[in-house]
């Protein structure tokens, strides 16, 4: 597709679930970003992957998290266990990589825990 | 550490213009703007990469002042499609993995 695609758009578990998020990048960025974004308030850095590579990974909030992406095009955020403070919209973004490149973001998943 | 961006919101009339400025405390490699309406993606505007560079594109500018850290974006005789939350996102000089951390946003309402 022409943009950043994410799956599903709407996620709604019980807590304790474990949830996986999908992000489906621009097609030849080698970069892709995981952010997170509370109500009212800017994308926090999650995770960064440079092809294949996990190459930044210190704004998961704990080990409940993680991200992979394979193949170096999609890529897979899980979060297990989940709880209500995991309640949030989790974007993807992606560039053609390197530094100061403009990232393009997907509509998000909004994961609601209950 | 979170750029500040100033004012938190701000209501202007078309025809208007205005300017939010974004402050960081770390040496910054370059700064990005972002626009973002309400229940959409963030939407690119630009990238500032060097000290006193300054970039625009119809009537949305901005500058970087490398030395003091500051990025400020300029909305010049303001339309309604320029409603919605601006951020800033930052790159440390430190960083090669392009990762941004973003500001708390600035609200630009603008009236008919």
């Amino acid at each position: 597709g022409a943009g950043v695609s994410q799956s599903p758009r709407y996620k709604v578990t019980k807590r304790g679930q474990d949830v996986a998020l999908r992000c489906d990048p621009i097609s030849g960025h080698v970069s892709l970003y995981w952010y997170r974004q509370a109500l009212g308030q800017g994308p926090e850095f999650l995770t960064y992957f440079n092809y294949e590579a996990q190459q930044d990974k210190s704004g998961l909030p704990n080990d409940r998290f993680s991200a992979e992406r394979p193949e170096g095009s999609i890529s897979t955020l899980t979060i297990q266990r989940t709880e209500q403070r995991d309640s949030a919209m989790y974007r993807c973004a992606s560039s053609l990589g390197g530094r100061s490149q403009p990232q393009h973001f997907g509509d998000g998943t909004r994961l609601s825990i209950l | 550490q979170q750029p500040v961006q100033s004012p938190q919101a701000v209501i202007l009339r078309e025809g208007e213009d205005a300017v939010i400025n974004c402050s960081s405390s770390k040496a910054l490699y370059s700064v990005h703007w972002y626009r973002q309406k309400h229940g959409e993606a963030p939407v690119f505007l630009m990238i500032l990469l060097k000290g006193g560079e300054q970039k625009g594109h119809d009537k949305i500018s901005a500058s970087f002042n490398e030395k003091k850290q500051q990025s400020s974006l300029y909305l010049t005789a303001s339309q309604l499609s320029y409603s919605g939350t601006y951020f800033c996102g930052t790159e440390k000089g430190s960083s090669n993995t392009g990762k941004l951390i973003f500001g708390q946003g600035t609200t630009l309402q603008v009236k008919p």
